[in-house]
């Protein structure tokens, strides 16, 4: 079935990297997203990568994708403490009717 | 451009009792979506709408929720009669197509159930 794993907690120091991990089980994804969400608030798209990708990087956002091991990544290079929340990895569904399939969430914990 | 808009934003209720929410999703958006999302956990899809007709239903508790999109346009889901493992955040979302361009949520509404 369709599955999205991702570790459930991450506490770095203001300034240092992130890096947050997230395993998929379905290999026809046809894309893969990085959602952000902040308390009280709705799912912010970060940032996307194609399948036959291996790589995107957008500012502070360098998203690392190995389809063998069907793992993708998101560094958050220079991290502040309004970086501070839940990220989601999330994988289109098989049937490309626009479903998502959530991860459960990694907590940033942003020390200053 | 205003996104996808949802009401109420809290809204807190007995077991056994029947409640709505509203969604109304972003202008031209043919696709709609509610997710529900329990506490520590991700969202996952209830339903989609292409226009007017059901696309994926396949995780929705029929026997208790139901949800509608009469004109293609707003959405309502509904549910009746409320367990206490109900209480979540519903979040709306919409997209251009079911490929998924454009593809916006909105804030949700959080229910309690108690």
């Amino acid at each position: 079935g369709e599955d999205v794993e991702q570790s459930l907690f991450l506490s770095v120091r203001e300034g240092d990297s992130s890096v947050i991990n997230c395993t998929y089980t379905d290999s026809s994804s046809t894309y893969l997203y990085w959602y952000k969400q902040e308390p009280g608030a709705g799912l912010q798209l970060l940032t996307y990568i194609f399948s036959n990708m291996d790589m995107k990087q957008d500012q502070r956002l360098t998203v690392l994708l190995n389809k063998k091991d069907k793992h993708l990544s998101l560094r958050i290079a220079d991290t502040q403490t309004g970086d501070s929340a839940i990220y989601f990895c999330a994988e289109s569904s098989r049937s490309n009717t626009g479903k998502l399939i959530f991860g459960q969430g990694t907590t940033l914990q942003v020390k200053p | 451009e205003a996104g996808v808009a949802q009401s109420p934003r809290y809204k807190i209720i007995e077991k056994r009792q029947s409640v709505a929410f509203w969604c109304n999703p972003i202008s031209g958006h043919a696709t709609l979506y509610w997710y529900q999302q329990i506490l520590g956990q991700g969202p996952k899809l209830l339903i989609q709408f292409q226009n007017n007709g059901v696309v994926d239903d396949s995780q929705l508790p029929k026997d208790r929720f139901s949800a509608e999109r009469l004109k293609g346009v707003d959405s309502t889901l509904k549910i009746q009669p409320a367990k206490l493992e109900d209480s979540a955040v519903y979040l709306c979302a919409s997209s251009l197509d079911v490929a998924g361009r454009g593809y916006t949520f909105g804030s949700g509404t959080r229910l309690t159930v108690v």
